[in-house]
């Protein structure tokens, strides 16, 4: 158990509707990341907050945006979904931010788009 | 364009032999690297890494090794065993703070 938590563990929706992911980091932990996993894209770093405040983006469309709110939990939106939106999306967290710290990934939440 | 590649993927190996998974990348931007291990329905868990200045690392069984000028790492896991069977992931990181992944490599360890 990595102390990082993902809620909900699955999520089935329909295409056009809007979903939110919530990922509770390890207690301490001030940065969380998002990655998602595809079949045909393999594991792609979405975005980083550190301390409330974005510090990294990667491949995240702009359909999808994140939050990280005081407490330190953060929460991923994803709208317009669509098919290919499917994938199993992971949030990770680390004590800090500078880029050697180790990230601890949670369990995941599987979305699948239909 | 692919900056992290693991090329191999699978991989099987005996228990007691050891089993060596390799991992290539583009972008000499890269100055840390991290190996991750997954099981099926869980995230990736955090095994071993290695700064740029470092061409070696060791954590009990398992051992990195760093190739600068061939832009090659390598996990050695010795001996094997059953429970090591996984989805080894290679992973790159710059200042960026972005982590790039490798495909992944399945290795199945047989008793």
């Amino acid at each position: 158990d990595s102390g990082v938590t993902q809620t909900p563990k699955h999520l089935i929706t329909a295409t056009g509707q809007r979903v939110t992911l919530r990922c509770s980091p390890r207690s301490g932990d001030l940065s969380v990341y998002w990655y998602q996993q595809s079949l045909d894209q393999g594991l792609q770093f979405l975005i980083q907050y550190y301390n409330g405040e974005e510090r990294a983006k990667g491949n995240i469309l702009e359909r999808f945006s994140a939050q990280q709110f005081p407490d330190l939990h953060s929460e991923l939106n994803l709208s317009s979904l669509e098919l290919g939106d499917s994938a199993l999306y992971f949030c990770a967290s680390s004590a800090r931010q500078p880029h050697t710290d180790t990230q601890y990934f949670g369990p995941g939440t599987r979305l699948t788009v239909l | 364009d692919q900056q992290v590649k693991q090329n191999s993927p699978s991989l099987s190996v005996q228990e007691g032999r050891i089993s060596i998974l390799n991992c290539d990348y583009t972008n000499s931007m890269f100055d840390y690297f991290l190996w991750y291990k997954k099981y099926p329905a869980e995230g990736p868990t955090f095994l071993i890494s290695i700064s740029s200045i470092k061409d070696k690392n060791e954590d009990g069984r398992f051992t990195v090794f760093l190739n600068k000028s061939a832009k090659h790492l390598s996990l050695h896991i010795v001996p094997s065993q059953p429970g090591d069977s996984a989805v080894y992931f290679c992973a790159a990181i710059n200042a960026g703070n972005m982590l790039t992944f490798g495909g992944g490599t399945r290795l199945m360890v047989k008793p």
